[in-house]
């Protein structure tokens, strides 16, 4: 079973709008992290925020915040006030307690935003 | 602060060649991944490194793969006899040690893109 479900494969949003990019997780660890990366098309996978499972606010950086509901599994990414620059691809990834230092990622979400 | 560096950026080899790739990580960063990217994919997890110790490999990475960090700085991948199926994105990333265990950010590179012909 896939453990990290990002159910659009392409987003599209206009200048300035506001996007959700969903993200569901599948664990059974209680202590895990949730990460999204941003993949712009020269590759390089830039960070742009972490939710702990302890965490009892969502995580905000700047124009990004991200909807934490445990219960549901779910994170999904907002972005506000896109621009133009925000197009790329973007990868929630989940690192669990049990299972060492690696990520999994989901497979991605294309976005585009529109002028 | 320098970033995580990946040479060469782009790799064209012939299919039965062996290919090797370096990574020079965040210079105050102990640990250091490996991920493979195939088109239209995430990242997958192929081997980790806390300082000159290989800790952990996946299943993924067959026994053509080796990977080694010998002085704990820079790390290699070597892929032998490489066929077709490894043309793929090849990522590094490095993070810190830490008590925060679970909030340790991988920092990447922006990958070397591998085409074997």
């Amino acid at each position: 079973a896939q453990k990290i479900t990002q159910t659009q494969p392409g987003m599209f949003v206009q200048e300035k709008e506001a996007v959700t990019l969903d993200c569901t997780y599948d664990t059974s660890d209680q202590s895990y992290g949730l990460f999204w990366y941003k993949q712009p098309s020269s590759g390089e996978m830039i960070f742009l925020i972490y939710q702990g499972s302890y965490d009892e606010q969502n995580a905000t950086e700047g124009r990004y915040s991200l909807n934490f509901q445990k219960a549901r599994k779910s994170a999904n990414l907002v972005i506000s006030a896109s621009q133009l620059g925000d197009s790329a691809m973007y990868f929630c990834a989940m690192r669990e307690d049990s299972w060492g230092q690696n990520f999994v990622f989901g497979p991605g979400t294309r976005l585009s935003v529109l002028p | 602060d320098t970033g995580v560096s990946q040479d060469p950026r782009h790799k064209i080899t012939k299919r039965g060649q062996n290919v090797t790739f370096r990574c020079d990580p965040i210079s105050e960063h102990n640990r250091l991944y490996w991920y493979r990217q195939t088109l239209g994919q995430g990242p997958e997890f192929l081997t980790y490194f806390q300082n000159e110790a290989q800790l952990e490999k996946s299943r993924l990475l067959s026994d053509r793969f080796s990977a080694e960090r010998p002085k704990g700085s820079f790390s290699t991948l070597e892929i032998q006899r490489t066929e077709q199926g490894d043309s793929a994105m090849y990522l590094c990333a490095s993070s810190r040690g830490g008590s925060v265990y679970i909030k340790n950010i991988q920092y990447f590179g922006a990958g070397t893109r591998l085409s074997v012909l």
